[in-house]
């Protein structure tokens, strides 16, 4: 069953622009919502993360948007670079345990 | 360590042969977990260990997959008579532990079964 939907699949980008990615989730018990950065070869890396009871989070270039009515999240990459080009993926937890949304392929081009 | 060690980075192995992956969590961090990446299932839970509580193995795909956590800091995940659709990168996390979701993961383990 899949509880966390993630989209677009894959996304491209140009240098300077804004990356734009949305999960959806069913499940309400899920009390944190973290979206993770992964590098070819590599474990994903948390990224920026939110509580359900906070609406809008910004780490520097980052920001999460969470609709807690509309069961959504989003995360928006200001300036998007070069070195933004990985793959994200969105996830949420509850007991300990995350789900995972299927993640999106970001190429940010030159 | 600075970081979560894994090993081996890669395994091949026959399919029927059993294999041990290994973890070694960031130093003091008390919670430990597995998760598995697959291209038709994506990254999905399998177990979890915190401190000297019973594991929460509700995510271990069948009985072939077993995990042990020695002495509160190493974790061996086991998976015994592999098949093909074992081949995954398994990802080994931890955690300060109760109240810390800033989970680090490690590098992963590609596991390929031939």
């Amino acid at each position: 069953q899949q509880q966390v939907k993630q989209s677009p699949q894959s996304l491209i980008v140009q240098k300077g622009g804004i990356s734009i990615i949305n999960c959806a989730y069913e499940n309400t018990a899920f009390d944190y919502f973290p979206w993770y950065q992964q590098f070819p070869g590599k474990g994903p890396a948390l990224l920026i993360a939110i509580r359900p009871d906070v609406s809008e989070k910004k780490e520097g270039r980052f920001t999460i948007s969470f609709n807690k009515s509309a069961k959504q999240f989003s995360l928006h990459i200001m300036d998007s670079q070069p070195g933004d080009s990985a793959t994200y993926f969105c996830a949420a937890l509850r007991r300990r345990k995350l789900v995972f949304g299927t993640g999106t392929r970001l190429l940010v081009s030159p | 360590g600075a970081g979560v060690s894994q090993s081996p980075s890669n395994k091949v192995t026959e399919k029927g042969k059993d294999v041990e992956l290994r973890c070694d969590p960031i130093s003091g961090h008390t919670a430990l977990y597995w998760y598995r990446q697959s291209l038709g299932q994506g990254l999905e839970f399998l177990i979890y260990f915190q401190g000297n509580s019973a594991p929460d193995k509700s995510g271990l795909p069948s009985d072939r997959f077993s995990a042990e956590r020695t002495g509160g800091s190493v974790s061996t995940l086991t998976i015994q008579r592999t098949q093909q659709e074992d081949s995954a990168v398994y990802l080994c996390a931890s955690s300060l532990g109760t109240g810390d979701y800033g989970y680090t993961f490690g590098s992963g383990t590609r596991l390929t079964v031939v």
